[in-house]
């Protein structure tokens, strides 16, 4: 099946600073998809980008599927920012299902 | 929009009973619905994928016995935990997809904690 390897894969930064994280995939993917997972468990929906870039307030986001990766920026962190940051793909042949990455556990202090 | 509930939120059982988690679209209606598992720092798996009026496929490795899933209508699935044991302790977190709006796009349960003891 599909590899989808995330890195770092534990980031520490101080409030106001930015990060870069990134997900490597080894196969064509249909779907993209990047979460943060809270300190409560709760998956919540960053952005659905299986090719191009997008924008979101203090995040953005860029998938460049012929190379096989996607970044998710994140600007100015703040202490809310903590949590696991995971990618998910669908790869092609595969109907709708997801295959989550190893994540990226990310820790904003003061 | 795309609100998906999941009930209860934690459930502590003993070892040979079973434990019912619901899982619910509030707002939209759901063909198909995803059943994961996270252990602590792990990333999530895929037990099994539910249509609507349809057996659910599981994927490799997991008892379908073990793990019954139903999905009656569009706005609900459930999963049934089976004579559980201490190992069968975990995160189990719902997933429904809006097929044919945003191509596959899942929004995710707030999870259920089941602890066996």
């Amino acid at each position: 099946g599909i590899q989808v390897e995330q890195s770092p894969p534990d980031l520490i930064l101080q409030e106001g600073a930015n990060s870069t994280l990134r997900c490597n995939f080894s196969d064509s993917v249909n779907n993209l998809q990047w979460f943060h997972q809270n300190p409560w468990g709760q998956l919540i929906n960053l952005f659905y980008i299986p090719s191009g870039t997008k924008q979101n307030g203090r995040l953005s986001a860029t998938t460049v599927a012929t190379e096989r990766y996607s970044l998710l920026y994140i600007s100015s962190s703040q202490t809310t920012d903590s949590g696991v940051y995971f990618c998910a793909v669908v790869y092609t042949g595969t109907a709708s299902k997801l295959t989550f990455g190893t994540g990226t556990r990310l820790q904003v202090t003061l | 929009g795309a609100v998906v509930s999941q009930h209860p939120s934690w459930v502590i059982c003993k070892s040979g009973t079973s434990v019912k988690i619901e899982c619910r679209s509030l707002d939209f209606q759901a063909t198909t619905m995803f059943w994961y598992r996270q252990f602590p720092k792990q990333s999530l798996m895929l037990m099994a994928t539910s249509n609507e009026g349809s057996k659910a496929t599981y994927e490799q490795g997991v008892e379908k016995d073990k793990f019954l899933i139903n999905h009656a209508s569009l706005t609900l699935s459930t999963l049934t935990v089976t004579s559980a044991h201490p190992e069968d302790s975990s995160f189990y977190i719902c997933s429904a997809s809006l097929a044919g709006r945003v191509h596959y796009e899942q929004y995710f349960g707030p999870g259920t904690r089941l602890t066996v003891t």
